[in-house]
């Protein structure tokens, strides 16, 4: 069974850094695209950032880009997202997700870990 | 504001057909496949259809996507109460080199 466990969010002040993981399990890591999506609380969802399966290509929104920084390590089945000088339109509920390209094509998900920027 | 433009709200009785639509322009759905997704209250959001039309397994033939030009739509027949949820589509956008979403469309069923 295809499983997919986010860990690492929480409360942090604007300017603050965050690292989030994404611990994945029941297929085959290293052959899958992978991404993140977020949700800020009674909006919709926000693509963030999609990284290849060696890590050798990398995607990310226009407000992310040269703040955040997604990354996996294939030996440990995991996927992390690097988060440096938050601000508070970043407080969302972040999704992890299996992609099968480079595109939308998130077909698991994990249960999403929420992250609040405030002071 | 989304580039993919969705009608905030939908609503139609249990039994009937109800359409779901999602605008872009050239550079995304126009050239690219277009993903819908079904987010039901407090969960994360499901894949529902991808590559314009197809569905994944386990999910009913009751739901369908098509895609025409720069517009694509998802229909959904023989409403049930449990298809009350938010939908969204979705497509990678050559111009901006990035996935876009609609900005979701808010299911009522009567």
């Amino acid at each position: 069974e295809v499983q997919l466990v986010e860990s690492g969010g929480g409360l942090v002040q604007p300017g603050g850094s965050l690292r989030l993981s994404c611990a994945a399990s029941g297929f085959t890591f290293s052959s899958y695209w992978m991404g993140w999506v977020r949700q800020a609380p009674g909006k919709g969802l926000e693509w963030v950032a999609n990284i290849r399966q060696d890590g050798g290509e990398k995607y990310y929104v226009d407000s992310v880009k040269g703040r955040f920084t997604i990354s996996r390590e294939n030996a440990k089945n995991s996927l992390y997202l690097q988060m440096n000088s938050l601000r508070a339109e970043d407080t969302a509920v972040y999704y992890c997700a299996r992609s099968e390209d480079y595109g939308p094509h998130f077909d698991y998900w994990g249960q999403g870990t929420l992250v609040t920027v405030s002071s | 504001q989304s580039v993919l433009t969705q009608s905030p709200s939908a609503s139609e009785t249990p039994g009937q057909r109800v359409t779901i639509s999602c605008s872009g322009s050239s550079s995304n759905i126009g050239s690219n496949y277009v993903y819908w997704y079904q987010q039901l209250p407090g969960t994360a959001p499901k894949l529902l259809i991808y590559r314009n039309n197809q569905r994944p397994s386990g999910v009913p033939d009751r739901f369908s996507g098509s895609r025409s030009g720069t517009s694509a739509s998802l229909a959904i027949s023989g409403l049930r109460s449990e298809d009350e949820a938010d939908y969204y589509c979705a497509a990678w956008d050559d111009r901006l080199y990035g996935v876009l979403f609609g900005g979701g469309t808010k299911l009522t069923v009567l």
